[in-house]
């Protein structure tokens, strides 16, 4: 499993725009990189998932650059509900010993 | 239905007790999972269940044991914990094929060892 590297916490306000930067540097040929939410006292969330370039969905955007050692996503617009800890995950898809980092603890405030 | 439900949301036991954490999904996903996670810690992966059978076991003590009746369920069966196992034990799954990074994990369920 590939090793990731993400800061500890970020803070924001609403309205504005969070990047979130995870390092991997050993990413393997075979990994996608994946981030998940987290809110207290409730299971993860996932919420995107890309191999190369740029993902987007309804809720994120996901910018993986072409020597993949590194990811950014992107969380449009942030709200108070947004405050949550965000995990990269980075792996095969065939191995299920998923393993999460230590996360980035994102607060939003007014 | 995307949803993976866990019961009970909240337990506490004593360390002599015997008790049972039940985690169940309609999604037909063949691939389930535990977790356990201390505050303010990621998760940490315990157990995986590929079509119904344990296929990793995180090393994790004997006094915790998985058990997935059929493709809906899964179980942890607790016996003498220690005080440290207090946590959020969460489950989770996903569709076997898919890898397991895209998965739908339950609320959890808060233990307490006493």
């Amino acid at each position: 499993l590939a090793k990731t590297t993400q800061p500890i916490s970020m803070d924001s306000y609403e309205g504005q725009e969070v990047n979130i930067t995870c390092s991997h540097n050993n990413i393997a040929t075979n990994d996608y990189i994946t981030w998940y939410q987290q809110f207290p006292s409730q299971g993860p969330r996932f919420i995107i998932q890309g191999y190369k370039t740029k993902v987007t969905n309804e809720v994120a955007s996901l910018f993986i650059p072409a020597d993949r050692k590194s990811s950014t996503l992107s969380l449009p617009r942030v709200s108070l509900s947004d405050t949550a800890v965000y995990y990269c995950l980075v792996g095969d898809n065939n191995d299920y010993k998923l393993s999460f980092g230590a996360g980035t603890t994102v607060t939003v405030r007014a | 239905d995307t949803e993976v439900t866990q019961t009970p949301k909240h337990l506490v036991m004593g360390m002599t007790n015997k008790k049972s954490l039940k985690c169940e999904q309609h999604m037909g996903h063949r691939a389930m999972y535990w977790y356990k996670q201390k505050a303010k810690k990621p998760p940490e992966l315990m157990f995986v269940y590929s079509y119904e059978k344990l296929s990793i076991n995180e090393s994790v003590p004997s006094r915790f044991s998985p058990e997935c009746p059929n493709s809906s369920l899964l179980n942890l069966h607790l016996h003498a914990l220690q005080p440290e196992d207090s946590a959020l034990y969460l489950c989770a799954s996903s569709q076997y094929g898919r890898g397991p990074y895209e998965q739908y994990f339950g609320p959890g369920t808060r233990l307490t060892v006493t």
